[in-house]
């Protein structure tokens, strides 16, 4: 069974910061990585995903994210946040035997000021 | 494309009240998910379906039923609602590659 740990539930910076959420995974199997975006009440959007090959993925609105295998590890970055990237974020991981199911961390709360 | 569709955005239950939340994708995906979502605690996969006709419990499936009769519609069904499902529910739909597409949610409250 795999499971995710956010390191964190809330993270404040300043506009034009950098920004790393962590996130750290367990799984006896490869597996599949993914960060969602959730908006204040709207739904899930995939910013970045890692499924094979390069270990240092590019995703939506300037985030990257690298696997680190040795430390199941699967960081998000960002160099320089803006306001509207305030939002939470889910780290998450399905094996690749499965039915694709999704294992989700609990969330980090990304709250940009100015 | 409108992607995936969930009715109700909102709805008030009183205990022991049933109802059925729609979920519909126009994508033509074989995969679909239930999760609900409570604050602090990320998302949880409540049922599941590889396509029509075949459905499958996930993490948390008590207190809760689905059917999928089609391809596009995947119902999630509360038949005796408790406070404990108050949640925020998410239906998603995935193609044959890995990554989910989510509807905008519906907020339950049971009370």
């Amino acid at each position: 069974a795999q499971s995710v740990t956010q390191l964190d539930s809330q993270v404040p910076v300043f506009e034009e910061a950098p920004v790393e959420l962590r996130c750290n995974y367990s799984s006896s199997v490869s597996v599949y990585l993914f960060w969602y975006v959730q908006y204040p009440n709207q739904g899930l959007q995939l910013l970045l995903k890692y499924l094979s090959g390069s270990t240092l993925v590019k995703g939506i609105n300037g985030f990257e994210a690298e696997f680190n295998k040795s430390q199941t590890s699967f960081h998000l970055r960002k160099p320089s946040v803006h306001i509207s990237d305030t939002a939470e974020y889910f780290c998450a991981v399905s094996d690749m035997g499965s039915q694709g199911n999704l294992i989700f961390g609990k969330g980090t709360k990304l709250s940009v000021k100015p | 494309n409108a992607g995936v569709t969930q009715t109700p955005k909102f709805r008030i239950l009183k205990i022991g009240q049933s109802m059925t939340l729609q979920c519909t994708q126009d994508m033509n995906h074989n995969y679909m998910y239930w999760y609900r979502q409570d604050p602090g605690m990320g998302l949880k996969l409540i049922y599941y379906s590889v396509g029509a006709g075949i459905t499958d419990k996930g993490e948390v499936p008590n207190g809760y039923n689905v059917s999928r009769s089609t391809t596009e519609d995947f119902p999630l069904r509360l038949e005796l609602a408790a406070p404990s499902q108050t949640s925020v529910y998410f239906c998603a739909s995935r193609p044959g590659t890995n990554e989910q597409y989510f509807g905008p949610g519906t907020r339950l409250t049971v009370t």
